[in-house]
């Protein structure tokens, strides 16, 4: 079962603007991670934050997490075509194993 | 250094046929995953290795998928018979593995697409 869920499903906005795309889950956590997926490509880890986080910034994403509502955000400014991808939140399973188990996903266009 | 490294890029087969995939990942890498990937969904955990031996193996469908990483470097996924709901992209993905620790980022290879036809 899937322990995190994207909002929104798809995002399209112009080159220049804000994304901002959220992640609930279900369980407690050790750690949250955002990834990548251009189209036809495997993931790439983009940020991590552990659970006794608040924010975490890295170039121009900037992420969140709210341990008591289960949720995290993922904000990418002055995006680029570029940026076009989907984008999945992580969650480490219960058993600590190291597992990840990600959510259905973002798909962001961004429009030149 | 080198990423992870999957092989087919792609495949064709038809439904009850075998087929396997290859993975090799990044050197020193003791965590070996297999992800499912469905087209419009995330990837969903199929096996996990740490060095040769098996982790997690909850979600792999037992009765027609196999994996092995014999001597803990590289890994084959065997799927036999197919299903027509076996398509999907097959990805594989690496990890230092330190213990148990749960901190740790995947690095991911560019996937297998299968078609079962």
């Amino acid at each position: 079962s899937q322990q995190g869920e994207e909002d929104p499903q798809a995002l399209s906005i112009q080159e220049g603007e804000n994304a901002t795309m959220n992640c609930s889950y279900k369980t407690s956590i050790n750690n949250l991670q955002w990834y990548r997926q251009n189209s036809g490509r495997g993931l790439v880890h983009l940020i991590l934050i552990r659970s006794n986080e608040r924010e975490k910034h890295s170039g121009r994403l900037r992420v969140t997490l709210d341990t008591s509502k289960k949720s995290s955000s993922l904000l990418i400014t002055a995006s680029r075509a570029a940026d076009t991808a989907s984008y999945f939140c992580a969650t480490d399973a219960p058993s600590n194993t190291g597992k990840l188990i990600f959510g259905q996903g973002t798909t962001l266009q961004v429009k030149p | 250094e080198a990423g992870v490294a999957q092989s087919p890029r792609y495949k064709i087969i038809e439904k009850r046929q075998s087929v396997a995939f290859w993975c090799n990942p990044i050197s020193g890498h003791a965590t070996l995953y297999w992800y499912q990937q469905i087209l419009g969904q995330g990837p969903k955990l199929l096996i996990q290795f740490q060095n040769n031996g098996v982790v997690d193996d909850s979600q792999l469908p037992k009765d027609r998928f196999s994996a092995e990483r014999l001597k803990g470097v590289d890994s084959t996924l065997k799927i036999q018979p197919a299903k027509l709901e076996d398509s999907a992209v097959y990805l594989c993905a690496s990890s230092l593995g330190r213990g148990w620790s749960t901190n740790e980022k995947l690095f991911f290879g560019s996937g297998t697409q299968l078609s079962v036809l």
